[in-house]
């Protein structure tokens, strides 16, 4: 299983770009790249997967250099129901749901 | 709204005591996983149900147990409950695609379990 680290906090003012980066050095050629978002109390949310370049969605982008080996997520202009904490999860191909999360990322944006 | 529902919500019980947490599926989802969440760390995978047989299991003891249901709704079952077993509960469902393609896990908002 591909282990990930991402930074364990980040503070951002509203209407700022956020981007959250996420170290996956072992992941392997067919995993794929996934970001959740978990609001207090509640069940984690999909935002967005991808596998290489570039992935953009109604919520958000992911950046995936060639080698792969990390990610960014890119949150534009935050407010403050952005305030959460983001998982970065490589799951291995056909075993999606058995990758446990880390402590992911907690974003708080300040107003 | 992800169309998984769990219930209860929250849940008081005594050091010891049996409990079982429901959870319905998202229709047409044929994949069923549990988690346990403790306060300020992320989801730990409990097991996955795939088609009502378990199709992977986390490091958790025997006592944690389940089953899937033939409509794809499951259940998790804790016995001899300990205090470390208090924690918010997710249940997550899937539709498993036969690609290298990972799907989307739909997570319902979690019981919330208290032992004293």
């Amino acid at each position: 299983l591909a282990k990930t680290t991402q930074p364990i906090s980040m503070d951002s003012y509203e209407g700022q770009e956020v981007n959250i980066t996420c170290s996956h050095n072992n992941i392997a050629t067919n995993d794929y790249i996934t970001w959740y978002q978990q609001f207090p109390s509640q069940g984690p949310r999909f935002i967005i997967q991808g596998y290489k370049t570039k992935v953009t969605n109604e919520v958000a982008s992911l950046f995936i250099p060639a080698d792969r080996k990390s990610s960014t997520l890119s949150l534009p202009r935050v407010s403050l129901s952005d305030t959460a904490v983001y998982y970065c999860l490589v799951p291995p191909s056909g075993g999606y749901q058995k990758v446990t999360f880390g402590t992911g990322t907690k974003l708080q944006v300040i107003p | 709204e992800t169309g998984v529902t769990q219930s209860p919500t929250h849940l008081i019980k005594t050091r010891g005591q049996q409990v079982t947490l429901r959870c319905s599926s998202q229709s047409g989802h044929n994949t069923v996983s549990w988690y346990q969440q403790a306060l300020g760390q992320g989801p730990q995978f409990i097991f996955q149900y795939y088609r009502e047989e378990e199709n992977g299991r986390g490091n958790f003891p025997p006592r944690f147990s389940g089953l899937q249901f033939p409509n794809y709704s499951s259940e998790l079952n804790v016995n001899a409950l300990e205090l470390d077993d208090s924690a918010l509960y997710l249940c997550a469902s899937s539709l498993v695609a036969v690609s290298h393609m990972n799907t989307e896990a739909f997570f319902g908002q979690g019981t919330r379990l208290t032992v004293v």
